[in-house]
């Protein structure tokens, strides 16, 4: 266990559907991260939060929303997917700042299949 | 676009060798380097972390940067199947708000008994 939790393990949900996605960090970190990993791609960045301040990927569809009510939870809203919207949903936590490691850490990730 | 490559694989030892993965980075200015190991169908885990030039070993693990040669290198010894994973390379980025990582698209290794 990396001390990052994520709920559901698995989703399976329809194009008009709206679901979210928990992560949860108990080690203490400032950041946190969405990525989206498809097979055979490699893991993409969907958002960052730090010190709850919000950087967005400007290539993330409107139909993923995220929210980061404090600095140990995260969250991944979904709305109107698309069956190519099914992938891994990794959440990651670090320490961000000066003299920080910057080393993330993953949680076990979101298996999300649209139908 | 900061690129992060690797050499795609798949990589294939027998049990006991040494294993050697690669990954060049584009950008001069990086300043932090991970490797990660990811199993089939799990998340990955993060395994080193290296900052300066040099080597640095964890057990039976052992990175490797050359920041002139924007090179950095994971050496696995007496490999087992227990190793065969994909291997991913990640270089953290200050930028110019929030840093982030880039990660390479991983090297497939298979340990054979």
């Amino acid at each position: 266990e990396t001390g990052v939790t994520q709920t559901p393990r698995h989703l399976v949900m329809g194009m008009t559907n709206k679901k979210s996605l928990k992560c949860e960090q108990h080690l203490g970190h400032n950041a946190m991260y969405w990525y989206k990993q498809s097979a055979k791609k490699p893991l993409e960045l969907m958002f960052v939060y730090s010190l709850e301040e919000r950087v967005e990927n400007n290539s993330v569809p409107s139909r993923f929303s995220p929210e980061c009510p404090n600095s140990s939870h995260l969250f991944l809203h979904l709305h109107t997917l698309q069956p190519e919207d099914s992938a891994l949903y990794l959440c990651a936590s670090s320490q961000d700042g000066q003299g920080a490691s910057y080393e993330q850490y993953f949680g076990p990730g979101t298996r999300l299949t649209v139908t | 676009q900061k690129e992060v490559e690797q050499n795609s694989g798949p990589l294939s030892v027998p049990e006991g060798a040494i294993a050697s993965l690669n990954c060049t980075y584009s950008d001069r200015g990086s300043q932090s380097f991970f490797w990660y190991r990811q199993y089939s169908g799990k998340s990955p885990e993060l395994i080193m972390s290296i900052y300066s030039n040099g080597d640095k070993e964890d057990g039976r693990f052992t990175a490797q940067l050359n920041k002139a040669s924007q090179y950095v290198s994971l050496l696995i010894r007496d490999s087992q199947p227990s190793d065969s994973a994909t291997y991913l390379c990640a270089v953290f980025d200050r930028g110019s708000t929030l840093g982030r990582l880039y990660f390479g698209r991983g090297t497939q290794l298979t340990v054979w008994p």
